[in-house]
């Protein structure tokens, strides 16, 4: 067990749709990065987050947004969702930046 | 930008015996960290060891070993007295460090390691 967690494990939802990922990073870390996992793309960073303020943008489509809240978890929001969309969304945090990290079990997100 | 090659999509290997996984990687920066993860049928993501680029010794956690080779940009990791466990995705990951910025692991396509009896 990282101390990462993520919720909901498994999503499944329709195109068009908006869906909220939730992430808690282990305690003391704060900062908390979004990576998308699919079959295709391998492992792509989506957006990071250290202490409530964004910090790095990767591949994130406009389509997506997150925000780390005061009590430092994460949340990522995915609307007008696509097929392609379906994938793992991991949360990964980190006592500082540029640190090892540690991530949660991930989100299975299917679009049908 | 910097990359992470891994170029053997998939290794075997029997109970027992010792494997290594190559990975290469290119930067221009030379504060950095190395990691390889591990990700098993579970998908969970999990840190199996961690390299210091300012750090010349190899790392070594039990049974896990990396050779670093920092002028080569060489970051191999050694598996001794493998067992069926160890079965799993293997990423090799870069991450620079001192980047106030911030910064994000940038990860190689991974190398399926199978295990067998």
């Amino acid at each position: 067990d990282s101390g990462v967690t993520q919720t909901p494990k498994h999503l499944i939802t329709a195109t068009g749709q908006r869906v909220t990922l939730r992430c808690s990073p282990r305690s003391g870390d704060l900062s908390v990065y979004w990576y998308q996992q699919s079959l295709d793309q391998g492992l792509q960073f989506l957006i990071q987050y250290y202490n409530g303020e964004e910090r790095a943008k990767g591949n994130i489509l406009e389509r997506f947004s997150a925000q780390q809240f005061p009590d430092l978890h994460s949340e990522l929001n995915l609307s007008s969702l696509e097929l392609g969309d379906s994938a793992l969304y991991f949360c990964a945090s980190s006592v500082r930046q540029g640190w090892e990290q540690y991530f949660g079990p991930g989100t299975r997100l299917t679009v049908t | 930008a910097q990359t992470v090659t891994q170029s053997q999509p998939e290794m075997s290997v029997q109970e027992a015996e010792t494997v290594t996984l190559s990975c290469t990687y290119d930067t221009s920066e030379s504060d950095y960290y190395l990691f390889w993860y591990k990700q098993p049928p579970s998908r969970q993501m999990i840190l199996v060891i961690r390299q210091e680029a300012y750090k010349q010794q190899n790392a070594t956690e039990n049974r896990f070993s990396v050779n670093f080779q920092k002028a080569a940009k060489s970051f191999s990791l050694k598996i001794s007295d493998s067992q069926l466990g160890d079965a799993a995705m293997y990423f090799c990951a870069y991450i620079e460090r001192g980047n106030q910025a911030g910064t994000a692991l940038i990860f190689g396509k991974g190398t399926t390691l199978s295990v067998s009896s």
